[in-house]
């Protein structure tokens, strides 16, 4: 069973660009999951959908950040314009349980982001 | 919001040695898991352990829920084991997950 995919793995961009990334969860995984994770940190989620709707994104920055899931397959996380600070690692998790359950959560190899 | 505090933040061990990682949390949880974090940054799932005792090979990790706390055991370390472990514990009606602080281990040939 093919895992998590994420691209790309690494982006250097200068502050006040955008970047995009995309992630593929794993086949039938209903629910997935955007992180981001700050170096010397735990990850912290941004946002959660169920299937194509979102269930909780309290924590993304909505002035810059965006994030749809097309069809409850894949999702793309979008930045504009992008900060210092955004510099980071972002994870993208998928989980079969359906809504009111987590489940095992199981994680993608990650996008590096460093933002100049 | 919930607290989530690990213990000890960084450990280093002989291969061969077993080790015991603490994760503390401040409210009542629907579920929590165990994560490994590789030299690379990969996240592996470990347990999803809300209440109970698992094993899997050489880990093992016990919820007492009631008690606010679970615990990992790492059994004959091998360097391979390397890397931050995170406990991370959901709750509310979405089941969102909040991270703890981590572990560091470091195994030595």
């Amino acid at each position: 069973e093919a895992g998590v995919a994420q691209s790309p793995r690494y982006k250097i961009i200068e502050k006040r660009q955008s970047v995009a990334f995309w992630c593929n969860p794993i086949s039938g995984h209903a629910t997935l999951y955007w992180y981001q994770q700050i170096l010397g940190q735990g990850p912290k989620l941004l946002i959660q959908f169920q299937n194509n709707g979102v269930v909780d994104d309290s924590q993304l920055p909505k002035d810059r950040f965006s994030a749809e899931r097309l069809k409850g397959v894949d999702s793309t996380l979008k930045i504009q314009p992008a900060k210092l600070e955004d510099s980071a690692v972002y994870l993208c998790a998928s989980s079969l349980v359906p809504f009111g359950g987590t489940g095992t959560q199981y994680f993608g190899p990650g996008t590096r982001l460093l933002v100049l | 919001g919930i607290q989530v505090e690990q213990s000890p933040p960084d450990l280093i061990l002989q291969e061969g040695a077993n080790s015991t990682l603490r994760c503390n949390f401040s409210d009542s949880v629907n579920n929590l898991q165990w994560f490994h974090q590789n030299p690379w940054g990969q996240l592996i799932n470990l347990f999803y352990i809300p209440s109970g005792t698992k094993q899997n090979g050489r880990l093992s990790a016990t919820t007492v829920a009631t008690e606010r706390y679970s615990l990992l055991y790492i059994s004959s370390s091998q360097t391979t084991d390397s890397g931050v472990y995170f406990c991370a514990v959901g709750f509310g009606n979405t089941d969102k997950l909040i991270f703890g602080t981590g572990t560091r281990l470091q195994v030595f040939p």
